[in-house]
């Protein structure tokens, strides 16, 4: 069955550095890959998508990037802020569970001290 | 504005009671979801419906039955089967079940067993 990693269950930088989330997947190559971000108490946001086609996607300060050969995505948020702590999940696309059925990971805590 | 609404947002209950959690959306979408989150685990799938008065099985279905009877609405019942209820339950939507459906979820229903 499909299994999803994220690199580490918490994650702490300095305002303004750039943080770097990893996920990791093994098994068949999922089509699309997803990032949302969770606060506390709330349910998920949707941030970016990015395609099995697609080498890098951008969004304002977030970047995603997606290496199918070594079956992982990369996260980035610059100039990170304290206001960008949170949880934040990948997910993908899981042809082993029920159709159209996304799995998620379990999620990295992103900390940003000021 | 358009989105999902959850209730109640928290919610205790009592061995052998059954619960419904409830689901609304005005965002026109076909497809909706349940999740289950438990601390340190990702979203696990419990039921999805991608069109009225049909519904399927997610991975851990057991002790859970749902209903669409409408499509904004799909209210989640928690039986007194499901042995260990306790978690934050999230209810999402997409336009369609596919490949590239991004999740709109909603603030999500804490269920705690007394």
């Amino acid at each position: 069955s499909q299994k999803i990693e994220q690199n580490s269950e918490a994650l702490n930088i300095q305002e303004g550095k750039t943080a770097t989330l990893t996920c990791n997947y093994t098994n068949y190559s999922p089509a699309y890959l997803q990032w949302y971000r969770q606060d506390p108490g709330r349910g998920p946001v949707f941030l970016l998508l990015i395609r099995e086609n697609e080498k890098e996607k951008r969004k304002e300060r977030l970047k995603v990037t997606f290496d199918t050969t070594l079956k992982q995505s990369l996260f980035h948020i610059t100039a990170s802020q304290p206001a960008d702590s949170a949880t934040y999940l990948c997910a993908l696309e899981n042809y082993g569970g029920s159709q159209g059925n996304l799995i998620f990971g379990k999620g990295t805590k992103l900390s940003v001290k000021p | 504005d358009g989105g999902i609404t959850q209730s109640p947002k928290y919610l205790f209950r009592k061995e052998g009671q059954n619960v419904t959690l409830s689901c609304e959306q005005n965002l026109n979408h076909d497809a909706m979801y349940w999740y289950r989150q438990d601390p340190g685990q990702g979203l696990r799938l419990i039921y999805y419906s991608q069109i009225v008065n049909d519904f399927q099985k997610g991975d851990i279905a057991e002790g859970y039955s749902v209903s669409r009877e409408k499509k904004e609405s799909f209210p989640l019942t928690v039986t007194s089967a499901q042995k260990n209820p306790t978690a934050f339950y999230l209810c999402a939507s997409s336009i369609v079940v596919g490949r590239t459906g991004e999740l709109f979820f909603g603030e999500g229903s804490r269920l705690t067993v007394l």
